[in-house]
C-alpha cells in the first residue's frame, strides 16, 4: 500500500538553528500538507500546497516556516529559526482529492 | 467549518461494536462529515466520510442522521488495535482543504 514517508523520524536542534523536515507524498497524490502536534495537544493545520504554490496557511505558518516541493518527490517544511515552542511532532499529508494520507511524523526537540 | 462535539472518552469490548457519536448541528450543506483516528502518537488515519447517505468500508460504517445534525461511526468488531483517537470533522469538500482536528473521542478496547 503506497505511504507518505517522513524522515527523520526525530530531530533534536538548538534553539535559533534552521531545520528542514522532509516528506515523499504518495506518487500520484497533487495536494500536500503540513500539520503539527504539540505533545498533548490537538493536531493543527500548518499550510497546504498545490501546483507549486502555497493555497493556504494557518496563523501558526509565519515567516520562518517556508515549504518547498524541490523535486518531483520530495515536499520539504523549513524552520529558518527554531524556538523551543516548535517543539512538536510535525505530520506531512498528502492527497487526490478526500482522503488525505499522513505520514508517521517527525518529532523536533528544539532544545 | 462546523464545530463538531464528541465524547471525551469511550470504551468497548473486544469484539464488540463500538458506536461513537458526533453532534455537528451548525454543519452547512456543502460540508461532508469525515472521521480520522490517530493511534498513540502516529499520524491520523482517514476511515471515512459521508454527505447525507450512510456509508460504509473495509473499516467502519458511517451512519448520518437525515437532518445532518449528527453522526455515528461504528466500529464493527473492535479489536485491541482500534484503541485510538478519533476524530469528526465536518469541512467541504473542495480541491484543497483543511482538516480542523477537535479533541476527538478516545476510545478503549478492552480485552
Amino acid at each position: 500500500e503506497p505511504e507518505v514517508t517522513q524522515t527523520p523520524s526525530h530531530q533534536v536542534t538548538q534553539m535559533g538553528q534552521e531545520v528542514i523536515l522532509r516528506c515523499v507524498p504518495i506518487s500520484n497524490h497533487l495536494y500536500f500538507y503540513w500539520y503539527r502536534q504539540i505533545l498533548g495537544q490537538k493536531v493543527e493545520f500548518l499550510v497546504s500546497f498545490y501546483n507549486n504554490e502555497i493555497s493556504e496557511k494557518s496563523e501558526i505558518f509565519d515567516d520562518q516556516f517556508s515549504v518547498e516541493r524541490p523535486d518531483g518527490s520530495n515536499f520539504t517544511l523549513k524552520i529558518r529559526s527554531t524556538k523551543l515552542e516548535d517543539s512538536a511532532m510535525y505530520f506531512c499529508a498528502s492527497s487526490v482529492r478526500v482522503e488525505a494520507f499522513f505520514g508517521q511524523g517527525t518529532r523536533l526537540t528544539v532544545v | 467549518d462546523a464545530k463538531t462535539t464528541q465524547p471525551t472518552s469511550m470504551d468497548c469490548a473486544e469484539g464488540r461494536a463500538a458506536n461513537l457519536p458526533c453532534n455537528h448541528s451548525t454543519i452547512s450543506g456543502n460540508e461532508y462529515v469525515y472521521w480520522y483516528r490517530q493511534i498513540h502518537s502516529q499520524g491520523p488515519q482517514y476511515i471515512i466520510h459521508g454527505l447525507k447517505n450512510n456509508e460504509t468500508n473495509e473499516m467502519a460504517s458511517l451512519i448520518i442522521t437525515e437532518d445532518r445534525k449528527s453522526s455515528t461511526l461504528i466500529l464493527p468488531h473492535a479489536t485491541l488495535r482500534d484503541t485510538a483517537v478519533y476524530y469528526c470533522i465536518a469541512a467541504p469538500w473542495d480541491s484543497s482543504y483543511k482538516l480542523i482536528f477537535g479533541s476527538g473521542t478516545r476510545l478503549l478496547v478492552r480485552p
